[in-house]
């Protein structure tokens, strides 16, 4: 099983919409949870932190339920440069310092 | 100025020859790292190093060997190159403990033929 499992896509959605995405993840261990954004042939970027009170930035909601070891990321009135792949980001556990990705769920938004 | 610099974007080589990606961050982080993304777009992590000092080393062939003069470098050598090599190489650092923010390079597509 891998560590952060999302679905895949894509996600076609016109303009305006709104859209969620999910993801589980394996180690109930992990400490810290972002999501992270990709460009096509880009380097990956932070979108957002997730905390357990979940949080919002704007147009984009994000929210942790730990118990359930899931991640989720809610976009709403969608902008075509929302167009993207959407990275679910785990920390594998103390100490080791290494962000654990997720295999991204891809986002087309259409006029 | 870019925050964290690798080169070269583009590497095309041969089966068995050894090439090495450069990485420099002007940030002050105290942690730099090499990650791979396969043609599934699949990230994972390489290597981590911590003030110069490797503290994750994944199941990597040892024909990979990071290298990180100082703090600010990180780079990666890479001996007889296989055709499963190719990939996109990306370095990243981040500063202070794991909920920290990681800033990735902008990549190096390497293509081994």
């Amino acid at each position: 099983r891998k560590e952060v499992e999302q679905d895949p896509g894509p996600f076609n959605v016109p303009e305006g919409a709104t859209v969620a995405f999910n993801c589980t993840y394996s180690n109930s261990a992990s400490q810290s949870f972002f999501w992270y954004r990709q460009d096509c042939r880009k380097e990956p970027k932070l979108l957002m932190s997730v905390y357990s009170s979940g949080n919002e930035d704007g147009r984009f909601t994000a929210q942790l339920n730990r118990a359930s070891q899931y991640i989720s990321l809610l976009i709403r009135d969608s902008k075509l440069s929302d167009s993207a792949t959407y990275l679910c980001v785990v920390t594998r556990d103390t100490g080791r310092r290494a962000l654990t990705f997720g295999s991204g769920t891809r986002l087309q938004v259409q006029p | 100025d870019t925050a964290v610099s690798q080169t070269p974007k583009y590497l095309v080589t041969q089966m068995g020859n050894d090439k090495s990606i450069k990485c420099e961050q002007n940030l002050g982080h105290d942690t730099m790292y090499w990650y791979k993304q396969d043609s599934k777009k699949f990230l994972k992590i390489m290597f981590s190093y911590n003030n110069k000092e490797l503290i994750i080393n994944e199941t990597v062939p040892n024909r990979f060997s990071p290298k990180s003069p100082d703090k600010a470098h990180l780079n990666l050598h890479i001996n007889s190159l296989e055709l499963g090599d190719s990939a996109v190489y990306f370095c990243a650092s981040s500063q202070g403990p794991m909920n920290t923010e990681a800033f990735f390079g902008q990549g190096t597509r390497l293509t081994v033929v």
